[in-house]
């Protein structure tokens, strides 16, 4: 079956760094895709990884292993409103996305 | 402002009648998605159009019917409604389903089935 795993919930100090990491199973693969959801509001698009390695955006990065099928999202000098859930979704053989349930960030200052 | 614009916001609904969530995106985008989201799961795809004319069933497409007679319009219609569907109900768009596939989302519509 088609999987995604990623913590339900996670808490960071305001200024640090924090890590959310995320496992996918899916039939074919066709890209790993971050989005950040802030509560009562859509997702909007953070990430794309395609190919190993990490890509760099400002504070945030995300990195892919697909032999390991695993990526994580890094968010760099932790802001008051980067609290949000985020969301790691996977593209299948139809390019279609297998989301998972979303890590709800919380930061404290 | 181009984007996508879902109506109703809001909606309660007793069971039984039929609901339609609306969707027009000004993007012109190719592919369109309805999705609904449940505390605790991830967004799960309900129906999919990759270009007017044509849609696709996804992971929950049970009691759920669309339409797609131009690029621009997604309705999502509910013919009969149940408490289960009661949900938070996005649609999306994409000017493509191959590659880097970057959905944008309308602002939702959050659904009550009494």
């Amino acid at each position: 079956g088609q999987n995604i795993d990623q913590p339900t919930e996670m808490t960071a100090t305001e200024g640090a760094i924090v890590q959310i990491n995320c496992t996918y199973q899916t039939s074919g693969f066709n890209g790993l895709f971050w989005y950040q959801q802030h509560a009562g509001e859509a997702p909007t698009f953070l990430s794309y990884n395609v190919l190993d390695g990490l890509e760099e955006k400002g504070r945030f990065s995300s990195f892919l292993s697909r032999s390991k099928g695993y990526s994580y999202l890094l968010l760099k000098e932790l802001q008051m409103k980067d609290s949000a859930s985020y969301l790691c979704a996977a593209g299948d053989s139809n390019y279609q996305l297998i989301w998972g349930a979303g890590t709800k960030l919380i930061i404290k200052p | 402002i181009a984007g996508i614009t879902q109506a109703p916001t809001s909606q309660i609904l007793a069971a039984g009648r039929r609901m339609t969530l609306r969707c027009t995106q000004d993007m012109r985008h190719n592919a369109m998605y309805w999705y609904r989201q449940d505390l605790g799961l991830g967004l799960r795809l309900i129906h999919y159009s990759n270009t007017a004319g044509t849609t696709g069933k996804g992971e929950v497409p049970d009691g759920y019917s669309v339409s797609r007679a131009n690029t621009d319009d997604f309705p999502l219609t509910l013919a009969s409604a149940v408490p289960s569907q009661t949900s938070v109900y996005f649609c999306a768009s994409s000017d493509g389903n191959s590659g880097a596939n970057v959905l944008t989302f309308g602002a939702g519509s959050r659904l009550t089935v009494l």
